[in-house]
């Protein structure tokens, strides 16, 4: 069964730190696409990084350049460090396997069971 | 970057109801749209990709249609369980963007 499962989430001031982590079972995140997502609470998703074959790497404009993504072949897992935090950070994260890499089909499946991030003082 | 503009934002119908939900693209998208549902204190689930084959797995009760700028999402026969909020998104080009979601409720 693929599955997916993130950790790292947690309190943390503004101006701080976190990295989560996206733990994968099933399948390789190294060969293939994954994508990390955010939910506001009570707002809808909003699309944050993903990495693709080679390490390629993108970022929506409102974490570029203050969040990475990368991955671990060794641990099977990806990873968003998020660094200089701010309050509208807040949100939970859920990582996914992007399909487009399986080259036959789309869209993003698994998805983790998320983890929420709060920064506040 | 690509707009997706989806209605209604809620609606309310009866079981065994026919449900659509559209999304419409800033540009042309061809056929590069997902649509997701999403139940409260759970992760999405992908329902449909290219806009219109269905995931593996997923009731044929759930369908989807269109290409360019204009998509429907459709529930035939709403069923209880389908109480969820959908959302629909392109991946035609960065940054991938979702819809701002449709909240169904039952009558």
């Amino acid at each position: 069964e693929v599955q997916l499962v993130e950790s790292g989430g947690g309190l943390i001031q503004p101006g701080g730190s976190l990295r989560l982590s996206c733990a994968a079972s099933g399948f390789t995140v190294s060969s293939n696409y994954m994508t990390w997502v955010r939910q506001a609470p009570g707002k809808g998703l909003e699309w944050v990084s993903i990495i693709y074959s080679g390490d390629t790497t993108y970022y929506g404009d409102s974490v570029k350049g203050r969040f990475t993504i990368s991955r671990d072949k060794s641990k099977n897992t990806l990873y968003l460090q998020m660094n200089s935090l701010r309050a509208e950070d807040t949100a939970v994260y859920y990582c996914a396997r992007d399909q487009s890499g399986l080259g036959w089909k789309r869209g993003f499946d698994p998805w983790g069971q998320g983890t929420l991030v709060t920064v506040s003082s | 970057d690509i707009q997706m503009t989806q209605s209604p934002s809620s609606l309310s119908a009866s079981v065994g109801d026919r449900v659509t939900i559209t999304c419409q693209a800033s540009q042309d998208i061809y056929n590069y749209l997902s649509w997701y549902q999403q139940k409260p204190g759970k992760a999405p689930k992908l329902l449909i990709y290219d806009a219109s084959n269905l995931e593996t797995g997923v009731p044929s009760r759930f369908s989807g249609s269109g290409s360019g700028t204009d998509f429907t999402f459709t529930i035939n026969s709403l069923q209880p369980e389908d109480i969820a909020t959908y959302y629909c998104q392109q991946y035609d080009n960065l940054p991938l963007t979702f819809g701002g979601g449709t909240k169904v409720e039952i009558e």
